[in-house]
């Protein structure tokens, strides 16, 4: 089975700090993804990566960036956190191809205060 | 632009009901089409898939047919159980190397024993 493991389930930050979200798959998996998704506007996305060291900008990309130094990892980092950015953060990865199925993680449920 | 637009929930049905979720898409050429579900407290999974029009995705007793003439992606399910209560969300990949996928804004549906 495909898994997508994400390194907390629950954060709780202060504005102003940084943070990292971890993403990490286990199916040698080309594309990684960073949504977020908040109430009536389903997921969006924020980066994706489709090779190491790869990034392109996603729909909503102001005030995160991301790092793939390896092929199953892919960081989220909010530079400095903001109420605003209080959301769920979902990962997800796939293969290369149209068509191909994105596997999700549970989510990481980030609180800003 | 691509975009998914699904019918706004919530939606609450007694068990054994019919259910339809209705979603329609805009998009250049033709892109796959999908169904999410997401369960309390967890990602989202895969629910079915369509690549090409006229097919049918089906699984776990849903089923969803890719309708080019009328840009129509609808999840139906004949009798419906509680386990069935999440939120669903129907996607498209679009039509570029970039393999990302959006999703509609996601429709909570609840059943009732």
């Amino acid at each position: 089975d495909v898994k997508v493991t994400q390194s907390s389930r629950y954060l709780v930050k202060r504005t102003g700090e940084k943070v990292f979200l971890e993403c990490v798959q286990d199916m040698d998996h080309e594309n990684m993804f960073w949504y977020r998704q908040d109430p009536g506007l389903g997921l969006r996305l924020i980066y994706f990566s489709y090779d190491v060291k790869m990034k392109e900008k996603g729909d909503i990309p102001e005030g995160y960036s991301v790092s793939r130094e390896k092929k199953e990892r892919f960081s989220l980092i909010l530079e400095s956190a903001s109420t605003n950015q209080t959301s769920m953060y979902l990962c997800a990865s796939s293969l290369l191809g149209r068509g191909e199925t994105q596997y999700f993680g549970p989510g990481t449920r980030l609180l800003v205060l | 632009g691509n975009s998914v637009t699904q019918m706004e929930g919530p939606v609450t049905l007694s068990e054994e009901a019919f259910l339809t979720i209705n979603c329609t898409y805009t998009a250049t050429g033709y892109p796959s089409l999908f169904w999410y579900v997401q369960y309390p407290g967890e990602g989202l999974q895969l629910l079915l898939k369509a690549t090409k029009a006229d097919d049918k995705g089906s699984n776990k007793g849903f089923e969803a047919t890719y309708r080019k003439e009328t840009t129509s992606f609808h999840l139906e399910k004949g009798s419906v159980q509680v386990s069935d209560s999440a939120v669903y969300f129907c996607a498209l990949r679009r039509m570029n190397n970039n393999n990302d996928m959006r999703f509609g804004a996601g429709t909570r549906l609840t059943v009732k024993p």
